[in-house]
C-alpha cells in the first residue's frame, strides 16, 4: 500500500512564524503536491513538482514556497504565518501517466493532513 | 476562468442509487477524477475517467462526456459507509488538477 505521512495532524503558531510542513511517500511517485482544504471550497493547489529540485505553482501559491531535495520528500514552508493560512493542509502522491486513452490515471494518494491554525 | 460544479449536498436512503454531478470549464482536459472523503479522513481515489463513457468498480460508476464537459458518479446499493463528501477533479493543462468544492452526500436509514 502507498503511504504517505505528513509530519504533525495539528499544529498552532503565531502569526509572523515560519512554518514547515513535510510530507514523505514511500513509493517512489515522481509527482508530490500541496493542497489546502477549506469548507466550500474544496482542495485548492499551492504547489506541486514532478521531480527532484522542481517545483511548479498552483492555484495559490502565494505567501508559501517549497521543497523537494529528495524524491521521497516534499516540504510546504509559510514564510510568515498569517492568519488567513488557518487550514487543514493535505499532501498528495502519484504516478502520473497522461490521460490518453484507457491507460491514462491522475491516482493521487493523500497524506492524512495536517490541521494549521495560526494565531 | 477554470471551474468545476457540483451540487453541495444530496441525502438519499439506503439501498438507492445516486447520481452526483459534474461540470466542468477548464483550459485544456485530461481526465476526470473522483475521490471520496469521510469526514476526519484523507481523500481517497476511486475512479478517472479519460474517455467517454461509463466505467463501474463495484458499486460505484462514473461517466463522462467531453463534449458536454459533464461527467457523474453513480453510487448503487447505497450504504450507510457511503456518507461522506464526494469531490470530481480535472486533469487538465499544465498536468494540473483542479478540484470541485465537493458533494456532501447523507445516507438516511
Amino acid at each position: 500500500d502507498v503511504k504517505v505521512t505528513q509530519s504533525s495532524r495539528y499544529l498552532v503558531k503565531r502569526t509572523g512564524e515560519k512554518v514547515f510542513l513535510e510530507c514523505v511517500q514511500d513509493m517512489d511517485h515522481e509527482n508530490m503536491f500541496w493542497y489546502r482544504q477549506d469548507p466550500g471550497l474544496g482542495l485548492r493547489l499551492i504547489y506541486f513538482s514532478y521531480d527532484v529540485k522542481m517545483k511548479e505553482k498552483g492555484d495559490i501559491p502565494e505567501g508559501y514556497s517549497v521543497s523537494r531535495e529528495k524524491k521521497e520528500r516534499f516540504s510546504l514552508i509559510l514564510e510568515s504565518a498569517s492568519t488567513n493560512q488557518t487550514s487543514m493542509y493535505l499532501c498528495a502522491s502519484s504516478l502520473l501517466t497522461t490521460g490518453t486513452g484507457s491507460h491514462g490515471t491522475d491516482t493521487q494518494y493523500f497524506g492524512p493532513g495536517t490541521r494549521l491554525t495560526v494565531l | 476562468g477554470q471551474s468545476l460544479e457540483q451540487p453541495s449536498e444530496v441525502t438519499a436512503v439506503e439501498g438507492a442509487i445516486v447520481q452526483i454531478n459534474c461540470t466542468y470549464q477548464t483550459s485544456g482536459f485530461y481526465g476526470l477524477s473522483w475521490y471520496q472523503q469521510h469526514d476526519g479522513g484523507a481523500p481517497t481515489f476511486l475512479s478517472y475517467n479519460a474517455l467517454d463513457g461509463l466505467e463501474e468498480t463495484g458499486r460505484f460508476s462514473s461517466f463522462l462526456s467531453r463534449s458536454d464537459s459533464y461527467g457523474y458518479l453513480l453510487l448503487q446499493e447505497l450504504q450507510m459507509k457511503d456518507s461522506a463528501s464526494y469531490f470530481c477533479a480535472v486533469l487538465g493543462g499544465g498536468f494540473k488538477t483542479i478540484f470541485g468544492a465537493g458533494t456532501r452526500l447523507f445516507v438516511k436509514a
